[in-house]
């Protein structure tokens, strides 16, 4: 595609449940990174992938967060039993290589209520 | 944890005027990039600098990095209303984990 792609643009649930974010990068590039973003915050780390490998999982919050990559292509993230401090805006961004430019997706707008 | 942190927080200027914002981080860099944000969703990247270089322009952009005080500079010149947004910069300390500082939220007024 033309762009970083992210589905849902915003999604509302209730405590508890699981979430699920996805994730298309610009075809051809090798690095994916998910960032987290609360409101007025800057961007909190969260996992990044070169191809379908993920070497730094380090910022994932909890164990309630994982994210997987196939195909080195679409990548979703998950979280579950969601609570509220979850609430952000999750942002995607992929790179032709580990070295270069992000490109990133507008979001998606998470809110647990 | 943060690695870089941008100042000011905040910054007002009128159109016409420069806007200067810095970048402090603090492990060394394989490079550092700036990047802005409008309405608080996607980011664009605006420039990156190489641990090497010391200075680079792109348009009305330029951008400072001093690796002996672990510092960056990014300056606007003429500034715009069209600039107000929030600019951040962002570094890779060789371990390809990006990381982002807090944002110079940056408005100009027309």
């Amino acid at each position: 595609g033309a762009g970083v792609s992210q589905s849902p643009s915003n999604k509302v649930t209730e405590k508890g449940k699981d979430v699920e974010l996805r994730c298309d990068p610009i075809s051809g590039h090798t690095a994916l990174y998910w960032y987290r973003q609360s409101l007025g915050q800057g961007l909190e780390f969260l996992i990044y992938f070169q191809g379908n490998s993920a070497p730094d999982k380090s910022g994932l919050p909890s164990d309630r967060f994982s994210a997987e990559r196939t195909g080195g292509s679409v990548s979703t993230l998950t979280i579950q039993r969601t609570q509220q401090e979850d609430s952000a805006v999750y942002l995607c961004a992929s790179s032709e290589t580990v070295t270069g430019e992000l490109f990133f997706g507008e979001g998606s707008r998470l809110t647990v209520l | 944890s943060q690695q870089g942190e941008e100042d000011p927080q905040a910054l007002s200027i009128q159109e016409g005027e420069n806007a200067t914002m810095n970048c402090s981080y603090k492990t060394s860099i394989n490079n550092l990039q700036w990047y802005r944000q409008n309405s608080g969703r996607g980011l664009v990247h605006l420039i990156l600098i190489r641990s090497n270089e010391r200075e680079k322009h792109s348009g009305r952009l330029r951008v400072t990095l001093d690796t002996s005080k672990k510092s960056s500079s990014l300056l606007i010149t003429a500034s715009r209303a069209a600039d107000t947004a929030s600019y951040f910069c962002a570094t890779d300390s060789g371990t390809y984990k990006y990381i982002f500082g807090t944002g110079t939220r940056l408005k100009v007024l027309a």
